[in-house]
């Protein structure tokens, strides 16, 4: 079973901070995803990265796929209140039909 | 279009009883999913499906079972609730299976509570 270990687990920041969140694995994916969660709904993609090395930037976020595609990470620029959620990077390893998500970290961002 | 529905959106069983959660499609998604999600256990997968007529497990199949008669549904079996089971769970459809995956569309969730 391939996993994927997120980090960090929590992350209380204040608003206009920057972070990074770190999706990492021992396996290579063909693949990554980011989700965000808000409480009482289901997941929504923000972003699919499929290049070892590819970068996608979405307004404030940027997202890395590693060169080696065992890892990504996903950077926030000024954060706002309104970023705060539940940020899950998901991946499919190759030929296979299943998607392993991470067990996810959770964003506040403090006005 | 609706998108991905599911339900009831709430639920609370006695142990052993059974029931059977709803999932529906009006995308004409061939690839459909059966997640729960625990505090701190992110999301993981139960069963599968990557068309009408096929279903394959996922991580933690146990004392669930899924049926693919139809593109558009995806129902999830509990055959005898435990507290175990206590969980929320996401229903997700995409276009097609296998190879880099499509965006997943997941619906609002059915939040289970097992006495």
């Amino acid at each position: 079973t391939q996993l994927l270990e997120q980090s960090p687990q929590f992350l209380s920041i204040q608003e206009g901070e920057n972070l990074t969140v770190y999706c990492n694995s021992s396996s290579v994916f063909s693949s990554l995803q980011w989700y965000r969660q808000e409480p009482g709904e289901g997941p929504v993609l923000l972003v699919t990265v499929v290049t070892g090395g590819e970068v996608k930037k979405l307004k404030r976020l940027t997202f890395q796929f590693g060169d080696a595609r065992k890892d990504s990470s996903l950077h926030i620029t000024a954060a706002q209140p309104g970023d705060t959620g539940l940020y899950l990077c998901a991946g499919t390893g190759a030929g296979s039909e299943k998607l392993v998500f991470g067990k996810g970290t959770k964003l506040t961002v403090n006005p | 279009n609706a998108g991905v529905t599911q339900t009831p959106k709430f639920q609370v069983l006695k142990t052993g009883q059974s029931m059977t959660l709803q999932c529906a499609q009006d995308m004409n998604h061939e690839y459909m999913s059966w997640y729960r999600q625990d505090p701190g256990m992110g999301l993981r997968l139960i069963h599968y499906s990557v068309g009408a007529g096929i279903t394959d497990q996922g991580e933690v199949p146990n004392g669930y079972n899924v049926s693919r008669s139809t593109t558009e549904d995806f129902p999830l079996r509990l055959l005898s609730a435990a507290p175990s089971q206590t969980s929320v769970y996401f229903c997700a459809s995409s276009r097609r299976a296998g190879g880099p995956v499509d965006t997943q569309y997941f619906g609002p969730g059915t939040r289970l509570t097992v006495l």
